[in-house]
């Protein structure tokens, strides 16, 4: 059974534009939630997380966005670069259990 | 910065042979993680230590798997024997603490098993 979930497995965006990549959650005990971004031959490397008792979170160019009762966060890029182009994993966490998605390939366009 | 470190990289083996990974975690992180990922999935979790205890294998197939983290450190996965539905990206991870931490992952062990 997927708690978490990834229902686009790629998406492709021009360079500057905006990337949105989304997230689907079954269980409302997750307290905390993280998106992790991945290259190829290398380990997943944590990029932002957000506590459930927020609704947004910035760093940079990445703003996480959480909507408890649809139980749904989204990954916001802005403005998306080459660079960004990797598999992008939301996870969710209660306690001391973690639950990744399938995963997001995003390819930015130059 | 302090990394996450595992070897092999790469492994092939034979079904029915045994292999073994190797993961050191960042220095003072309590919590290591073993994951699983197979192509076109997220990591699933093997099994979770803190400190020298397991506090989570339930999803480890204990019949052909096995970890251990001896001195709280360092921590070794096996596989006897090894099936070719083994096939996959072996992902170790540490984190501070236990609970709604992030975690930083190692490079991974992809293993093929012919």
């Amino acid at each position: 059974d997927q708690q978490v979930k990834q229902n686009s497995p790629s998406l492709s965006v021009q360079e500057g534009r905006i990337s949105i990549l989304n997230c689907d959650y079954t269980n409302s005990m997750f307290d905390y939630f993280l998106w992790y971004k991945k290259y190829p031959a290398e380990g997943p490397t944590f990029l932002i997380s957000i506590s459930s008792i927020k609704d947004k979170n910035e760093d940079g160019r990445f703003t996480v966005f959480l909507n408890k009762s649809a139980k749904h966060l989204s990954l916001h890029i802005v403005p998306s670069q080459p660079g960004d182009s990797a598999v992008y994993f939301c996870a969710a966490s209660t306690g001391n259990q973690f639950y990744f998605g399938t995963g997001t390939s995003l390819t930015v366009i130059p | 910065e302090a990394e996450v470190a595992q070897s092999p990289r790469y492994k092939i083996t034979e079904k029915s042979q045994a292999v073994a990974f190797w993961c050191d975690p960042i220095s003072g992180h309590a919590t290591l993680y073993w994951y699983r990922q197979i192509l076109g999935q997220g990591p699933e979790l093997l099994v979770q230590f803190q400190d020298e205890s397991v506090v989570d294998d339930s999803q480890l197939p204990k019949d052909r798997f096995s970890a251990e983290r001896l001195k709280g450190v360092d921590s070794t996965l096996k596989i006897q024997p090894a099936e070719l539905g083994d096939s996959a990206m072996y992902l170790c991870a540490s984190s501070p603490v236990g609970g709604s931490e992030e975690q930083y992952f190692g490079p991974g062990t992809r293993l093929t098993v012919t």
